[in-house]
């Protein structure tokens, strides 16, 4: 079946460094690529998505490139704040006998001190 | 505009008993996923409801139920509730279905504690 592998946590930096979160997927078709962030006592909130392969995804200094050949969907953000302190997932949906189910990595923790 | 709410936010209940939790979708959204969250296996697709249809289901004992409503709310059911049944349980809501790679939009969930 399909599956996110993330890389494990947590990833702890000090404010402006650089970011990257690893992600890479297994999937049968083309999935549509996702990044959610879930901040302390909230819900997942969409950060960005990418739909074809090359496609890059950003939002709030964030980018993530979809790259088809190594099957990966990288996080990075190059000056991260604290206010990014928070859980980011990985996730996918891809075509699945005339299904569609959605798969998330396990969760990558992010602290970042002042 | 509401975001997705979940009603009850925490919930504690007992081995064998049941339980229902409730969804309301972002105003215009037709689309309702439900997820389980816990440590040990991360955040896992139940299923998806579309238009009132089941549209896509994960892979969950049949314990694991839910149904939609004409005016796209859900609620989900879990019967003869075991001890490993304890988690954060999200709902999502989007315009079309997963399958489209709509956004989804998360409820800050529904904690259930088994006993």
């Amino acid at each position: 079946g399909d599956s996110v592998t993330q890389m494990e946590g947590p990833v702890t930096l000090s404010e402006e460094a650089f970011l990257t979160i690893n992600c890479t997927y297994t999937a049968t078709g083309y999935p549509s690529l996702f990044w959610y962030v879930q901040y302390p006592g909230e819900g997942l909130q969409l950060l960005l998505k990418a739909t074809k392969a090359d496609d890059k995804g950003s939002n709030k200094g964030f980018e993530a490139t979809y790259r088809k050949e190594t099957t990966s969907f990288h996080l990075e953000k190059g000056s991260v704040q604290v206010s990014d302190s928070a859980v980011y997932f990985c996730a996918l949906t891809a075509p699945s006998g005339g299904s569609y189910i959605p798969t998330f990595g396990r969760g990558t923790s992010l602290i970042v001190h002042p | 505009k509401a975001g997705v709410t979940q009603t009850p936010r925490y919930l504690i209940k007992t081995r064998g008993q049941q339980v229902t939790l409730s969804c309301s979708p972002i105003s215009g959204h037709r689309s309702v996923s439900w997820y389980q969250q816990t440590p040990g296996q991360g955040l896992q697709f139940l299923f998806e409801y579309f238009s009132e249809t089941q549209r896509n289901k994960g892979n969950f004992p049949g314990r694991f139920s839910g149904r939609q409503f004409s005016n796209s709310r859900s609620e989900m059911n879990v019967s003869t509730l075991e001890l490993g049944d304890s988690a954060l349980y999200l709902c999502a809501s989007s315009l079309r279905t997963s399958g489209d790679g709509d956004e989804q939009f998360f409820g800050p969930g529904t904690r259930l504690t088994v006993l």
